[in-house]
């Protein structure tokens, strides 16, 4: 079984700059989740989506991220403009839909670095 | 509001020994606990995930055990090789959403 798959690994911009990143879920995982972690803390949920719609966003910055999951299979983050307290590492996470009582998987992550 | 916490936050052991990481949290009416491991610049690989009606799971070298009455959980390594330096983070799903609340995580070093 495939894992969950993230791209790109890297990403390196200017503030004010946009960038993008993408998430492939685990196949028939109708949950999936963006986390934000930056460096030497835990992840912090940014957005979930069921499907493909939004089951918690309140903690996104929606002033300068935005996430879409079209089709309820592949997923988008955005991030514009950047900002230097943005450098962290992204995370996409899959799981089955359920009441809390499921296992998460997570992909590689993409690294950003906002200089 | 779940709050998670591990100590200690790094753990630094000799290779062979065996190593207790502690994870803590402030709601004790949680689904479940997963256990996760992180190299340095990767993603989150899950380690163990126990439900709220198991006291501990095992797999391999690692076992984990809750105790929900006390807000703990334990997970134990045992006969720690160089390989599994990593940090390790626990976390728990916040109510009907799933959600996962993290640790700061614990970074381990286990050296030759």
């Amino acid at each position: 079984e495939a894992g969950v798959a993230q791209s790109p690994r890297y990403k390196i911009i200017e503030k004010r700059q946009s960038v993008a990143f993408w998430c492939n879920p685990i196949s028939g995982h109708a949950t999936l989740y963006w986390y934000q972690q930056i460096l030497g803390q835990g992840p912090k949920l940014l957005i979930q989506f069921q499907n493909n719609g939004v089951v918690d966003d309140s903690q996104l910055p929606k002033d300068r991220f935005s996430a879409e999951r079209l089709k309820g299979v592949d997923s988008t983050l955005k991030i514009q403009p950047a900002k230097l307290e943005d450098s962290a590492v992204y995370l996409c996470a899959s799981s089955h839909p359920g009441t809390g009582n499921t296992e998460a998987f997570f992909g590689q992550g993409t690294r950003l670095t906002v200089v | 509001k779940q709050e998670v916490t591990q100590i200690p936050a790094a753990l630094s052991v000799p290779e062979g020994e065996n190593l207790v990481l502690n994870c803590s949290f402030t709601d004790s009416a949680i689904y479940n606990l997963q256990w996760f491991r992180q190299d340095p610049g990767k993603g989150l690989t899950s380690l163990l995930l126990i439900q709220s009606s198991q006291r501990e799971q095992t797999s391999g070298r690692l076992n984990a055990s809750l105790d929900k009455s006390s807000g703990r959980s334990t997970l134990y390594i045992a006969a720690s090789q160089p390989g599994d330096s990593a940090t390790y983070l626990c976390a728990t799903p916040t109510g009907t959403a799933s959600k996962l609340t993290f640790g700061t995580g614990t970074r381990l070093q286990v050296t030759l």
